[in-house]
């Protein structure tokens, strides 16, 4: 089936420093590719996605590219904030089955 | 616009206890999403609602879950009777488009479960 894996955390950084975490997936067919946001406290919200190979998606400076060849979605950011703290969680939709399937999350945690 | 609307946001129950959770949709949404995240974990399908229909049960625990979507609107899921196992946090979200796989959710804020 289809199945989700991220890097694990937690990822701790300076403010202002580059940011990558790694996302994997399996699956049949062409998945849409999703990065949700959990900030403490709230509900997961959605960051960016990506339907076709190639794709960029992006927002809030965060970016991630939908690459076939390596079955990645890597989520980067150039700079970090403080508030850039929560839980990432990598997710795909429509490979093997219309599931929407979750990886386990990344905690993020920006230091000043 | 309002989000997704859950309650209680926290429950203590005794093992073999029931237990139901609430959950309101954004406005106009058709499609509605019940999921179970346990503590490390990312959030796993339940059961997902198409207007008042099922489109998906297939990794709900039927023996003691259950759900319903009266009038294609709000949602409830129940537990009877809850195990250890079910300790976790239950999160409702909703999306616009019926079917698309690129559609996004809105999640809810959660219902943490903590079964004893």
């Amino acid at each position: 089936g289809d199945s989700v894996t991220q890097m694990e955390g937690p990822v701790t950084l300076s403010e202002e420093a580059f940011l990558t975490i790694n996302c994997t997936y399996t699956a049949t067919g062409y998945p849409s590719l999703f990065w949700y946001v959990q900030y403490p406290g709230e509900g997961l919200q959605l960051l960016l996605k990506a339907t076709k190979a190639d794709d960029k998606g992006s927002n809030k400076g965060f970016e991630a590219t939908y690459r076939k060849e390596t079955t990645s979605f890597h989520l980067e950011k150039g700079s970090v904030q403080v508030s850039d703290s929560a839980v990432y969680f990598c997710a795909l939709r429509g490979g093997g089955s219309y599931i929407p399937t979750f990886g386990r999350g990344t905690s993020l945690i920006v230091h000043p | 616009e309002a989000g997704v609307a859950q309650s209680p946001r926290y429950k203590i129950i005794e093992k073999r206890q029931s237990v139901a959770f609430w959950c309101n949709p954004i406005s106009g949404h058709a499609t509605l999403y019940w999921y179970q995240q346990i503590l490390g974990q990312g959030p796993k399908l339940l059961i997902q609602f198409q207007n008042n229909g099922v489109v998906d049960d297939s990794q709900l625990p039927k023996d003691r879950f259950s759900a319903e979507r009266l009038k294609g609107v709000d949602s409830t899921l129940k537990i009877q009777p809850a195990k250890l196992e079910d300790s976790a946090v239950y999160l409702c979200a909703s999306s616009l488009v019926a079917s698309g796989i690129g559609d996004t959710q809105y999640f809810g804020p959660g219902t943490r479960l903590t079964v004893l």
